[in-house]
């Protein structure tokens, strides 16, 4: 019953490959959300979505494609992984009411993704 | 730019203490503002929000934080440590305008809370 999911829980992977993280959440939330955690610990945005909209942070390369079959996922995607990829992947989901940004967003436990 | 700041890398506390971490920020308009903990190598987890009415916040685990528009600051607060509060502390606001709400955060406060 856990309310956002991701796997893998860890990625191991050479340079170059292409990957997938998936996420599902089922809290029947209308907006979803990447956000990557660098080595230190510090967390940033890469897009948010819902079934209207999809925003990119302007600093994610386009080497990284989210992609929602449904309402309920939305799966990221790395092509060409270079070692600065390596990071903890977590993913999150909220319902944004329409004129309100009082939603809480949910995350899930996250991915932690090493590039050799 | 809109922003989040927490001053302290890392903050120590004996048990039975009380605790403070300490977060400020700059927003354009009205601050939406969140605090999350993250355990180690687990996600992060939603402690209280502070959107608008009382500027005392009461969240989960018995933290609470204080709304201060003058000082522009959400400080998270506890009145006794305990040592399973050792953990990483997000503070984090809500960009205004945007149709979606993603989180602009803090980088982070360590506690250690030592018996």
């Amino acid at each position: 019953d856990t309310a956002v999911s991701q796997t893998p829980k860890y990625l191991v992977t050479q340079m170059g490959n292409d990957k997938s993280i998936k996420c599902e959440q089922n809290l029947g939330h209308d907006t979803m959300y990447w956000y990557k955690q660098d080595s230190k610990k510090f967390l940033k945005i890469m897009f948010s979505y819902n079934n209207k909209e999809l925003i990119i942070n302007e600093t994610v390369p386009n080497r990284f494609s989210p992609k929602s079959p449904d309402k309920a996922h939305l799966n990221l995607h790395i092509n060409s992984l270079e070692l600065g990829d390596s990071a903890v992947y977590f993913c999150a989901s909220s319902q944004v009411r329409s004129g309100s940004r009082t939603d809480t967003q949910y995350f899930g436990p996250g991915t932690r993704l090493t590039v050799l | 730019a809109q922003s989040v700041a927490q001053p302290e890398d890392q903050v120590n506390v004996a048990e039975g203490n009380p605790l403070t971490v300490k977060c400020t920020y700059s927003v354009s308009g009205n601050p939406y503002l969140f605090w999350y903990v993250q355990y180690p190598n687990r996600g992060l987890q939603f402690l209280l929000k502070y959107i608008t009415g009382d500027n005392l916040v009461k969240g989960s685990y018995g933290f609470e934080a204080e709304f201060n528009k003058s000082q522009t600051s959400f400080h998270l607060k506890k009145p006794s440590a305990l040592v399973s509060d050792s953990a990483l502390y997000f503070c984090a606001v809500r960009p205004y305008g945007g149709s979606q709400g993603n989180l602009i955060f803090g980088k982070g406060t360590k506690l250690s809370v030592k018996p």
